[in-house]
């Protein structure tokens, strides 16, 4: 069965640190990877997407990078973090029918 | 823009009743239909999904589609205090990408 990680669980980083967040998927090949981000309250705003290696889809100008360096992993990252990065962020993974499963989450709080 | 609307609630329910969420989206090219879950502090996961106009039953559950009017619905039978929790309606193309509603609470009383 498929199952996706991603750490850290919580992260509290100060305002200009950098930041990476890391997702793994396991038991599928050639998955479509997403992040998302969903600040307190609010719905979900997809930042990327990935369709395979290397292929990197930005949804929303920001200060977020997306990498994927190998098929089953997909990474975050930001040089410089704002206070408006806060939130809740999520990796999904699907291969069919667009269904997406999420893994556990991150919360990051920027201080 | 594509525009997934949903009451947000909250929608207060007693234990055993039906609960009826809506939602409404703006993309004439959306072809499938998810509805997922998400518990307080937890991600979300997927409940059901529907591709064609009518009626599709999982459970206590049951997805109601309308392509025409652009409607999908979820009803949620013999509610329970477990199903407290925000639903998330998510409309997709075929472009890889889900667009996501913000979401309707439902509490179920006892």
């Amino acid at each position: 069965s498929q199952t996706i990680h991603q750490w850290p669980a919580t992260l509290v980083q100060p305002v200009g640190s950098p930041l990476s967040l890391e997702c793994t998927v396991e038991g599928t090949s050639n998955p479509n990877l997403y992040w998302y981000r969903q600040a307190a309250g609010r719905g979900l705003q997809l930042l990327f997407y990935s369709v395979g290696i290397g292929q990197i889809s930005s949804e929303v100008p920001q200060n977020l990078s997306a990498s994927r360096p190998q098929d089953r992993q997909f990474i975050l990252s930001s040089k410089k973090l704002l206070l408006s990065d806060s939130g809740f962020y999520l990796c999904a993974w699907s291969v069919l029918l667009n269904e997406q499963f999420f893994g556990p989450g991150t919360r990051l709080t920027v201080l | 823009q594509k525009e997934v609307e949903q009451n947000s609630g909250p929608l207060s329910v007693p234990e055993g009743a039906i609960a009826s969420l809506n939602c409404t989206y703006s993309d004439r090219g959306s072809q499938s239909f998810f509805w997922y879950r998400q518990y307080s502090g937890k991600s979300p996961e997927l409940i059901m999904f529907i591709y064609s106009n009518g009626d599709k039953e999982d459970g206590r559950f049951t997805a109601q589609l309308n392509k025409a009017s652009q409607y999908v619905s979820l009803l949620i039978r013999d509610s329970q205090p477990s199903d407290s929790a925000t639903y998330l309606c998510a409309p997709s193309s075929n472009d890889y990408k889900l667009s996501f509603g913000a979401g309707t609470t439902v509490t179920v009383r006892a």
